[in-house]
């Protein structure tokens, strides 16, 4: 099964924009790359998605490597609602009606006034 | 907006007890999810179920069952539940398989098992 990494915690300082990694070195051709975040005590939220060109939404960008080993979440002004964990996931079909998502551990992102 | 219901936010069980979790949906979606959530191991899923009455295992199902009996609503049932259970659970579903399709989750269920 294809895996993501992330690190595991990031900072960044309000208003500015935040980088956010995802390696997904056994990815294959008919993966989706998913983020998602979570808000203390909420569950999880859609972000973006995409599959191989770059992606933009009111919430962020996506940055997806030619490769597709690698990608990158762009917040583009941080602000304190932001502090979350941030899910980097494949979403693979399986078939028949089904499909597995993996999920990573996440990056928490903790944002400085 | 689509909305994913979990009926508690939190719950306090005794080990051995039968426990049920229930979750709605009312955006007509096919697919449903549970996963559990612990610290330091994100979230896993448990079951998940495509169709009424169809349900497929995830990655840990040992110790759970689920029932699926009208499309919108997704039980998850601990027969007896034991310590090790106690964690975050939450709903999820999307309306139909595809890559490219937004999950959406409830708010998730605190379960602590005594």
């Amino acid at each position: 099964d294809a895996k993501t990494t992330q690190p595991n915690s990031m900072e960044s300082n309000e208003e500015e924009p935040v980088h956010l990694p995802c390696n997904h070195s056994t990815i294959s051709g008919t993966d989706y790359i998913h983020w998602y975040r979570q808000l203390p005590s909420q569950g999880p939220e859609y972000v973006i998605h995409g599959l191989t060109s770059n992606v933009n939404n009111r919430m962020a960008s996506l940055a997806i490597a030619e490769d597709r080993k690698s990608s990158t979440l762009i917040l583009h002004r941080a602000t304190l609602r932001d502090a979350a964990v941030y899910y980097c996931i494949l979403r693979l079909y399986s078939g028949a009606g089904s499909y597995q998502l993996t999920f990573g551990k996440g990056t928490k992102l903790s944002v400085i006034p | 907006d689509v909305k994913v219901t979990q009926s508690s936010r939190y719950l306090v069980k005794r080990t051995g007890e039968k426990v049920f979790l229930e979750c709605v949906q009312d955006m007509d979606h096919e697919n449903m999810f549970w996963y559990r959530q612990d610290p330091g191991l994100g979230l896993r899923l448990i079951y998940f179920s495509y169709d009424v009455k169809m349900k497929e295992k995830g990655d840990i199902p040992e110790g759970y069952s689920v029932s699926r009996e009208k499309k919108e609503r997704f039980s998850l049932i601990l027969e007896s539940a034991s310590t090790n259970q106690t964690s975050m659970y939450l709903c999820a579903s999307i309306e139909a398989p595809g890559r490219g399709n937004i999950q959406y989750f409830g708010a998730g269920t605190r379960l602590s098992v005594l």
